[in-house]
């Protein structure tokens, strides 16, 4: 079956631009899952998605950071006015939602900023 | 908070020879532990995982980790690695219990090169 899609693969912006990354999860997965990847900093959580309960958005960097969720499937990250410490490899993952389930990751969106 | 220290960011080994990826954690809850893979120019995989029972873990490529309460410490290894072994290797943790059972704290990675 599919798993975890991610557009686009590849995403080259100037500073200040903002920009959108978007999350295709596995059908009947109700959790999703938003990480950074980046030199330096490893893998770092930025916002959980759970059904139609509020997300948990405690690892987002700044208030330039949003994501959102429609339907309970595709989810959308948003970076506006993108500074060039947002360069990394942004990561979705999707689960069912049972405890100490396995997260299934997509490929990622590698950003560059400019 | 947790959070997940791994001691070696490259290990190389030859092919055929043992290795061990060392993993320790910190957190004032109980765990659940993982390991994943990312291969080259591939996405993050579970390799294997502790949630509770037997705290020594297997995965289906020979891979074992053993969850150490004590030493706070879920140590990858492998008795004879393959060239096709060769990927980052990343620990994690989420809490046992409590609302942030989902919230993965991943370690910076550990490279492993197997040469021939």
């Amino acid at each position: 079956g599919a798993g975890v899609s991610q557009s686009p693969s590849n995403k080259v912006t100037e500073k200040g631009k903002d920009v959108e990354l978007r999350c295709d999860p596995i059908s009947g997965h109700t959790a999703l899952y938003w990480y950074r990847q980046s030199l330096g900093q490893g893998l770092e959580f930025l916002i959980y998605f759970q059904g139609n309960s509020a997300p948990d958005k405690s690892g987002l960097p700044s208030d330039r950071f949003s994501a959102e969720r429609t339907g309970g499937s595709v989810s959308t990250l948003t970076i506006q006015r993108t500074q060039q410490e947002d360069s990394a490899v942004y990561l979705c993952a999707s689960s069912f939602y049972l405890r100490g389930d396995e997260q299934f990751f997509g490929p990622g969106t590698r950003l560059t900023v400019l | 908070a947790q959070s997940v220290t791994q001691l070696d960011s490259q290990v190389p080994v030859f092919e055929e020879a043992p290795v061990e990826l060392r993993c320790n954690y910190s957190s004032s809850v109980s765990v659940y532990l993982f390991w994943y893979v990312q291969y080259p120019n591939q996405g993050l995989q579970l390799l294997l995982k502790y949630l509770s029972g037997s705290t020594l873990v297997e995965s289906i490529n020979g891979f074992e980790a053993e969850f150490n309460k004590s030493q706070t410490s879920f140590h990858l290894r492998k008795p004879s690695v393959h060239i096709s072994d060769t990927a980052e290797y990343f620990c994690a943790v989420s809490e046992g219990s409590g609302g942030s059972n989902y919230k993965l704290t991943f370690g910076k990675g550990t490279l492993l090169t197997v040469n021939p």
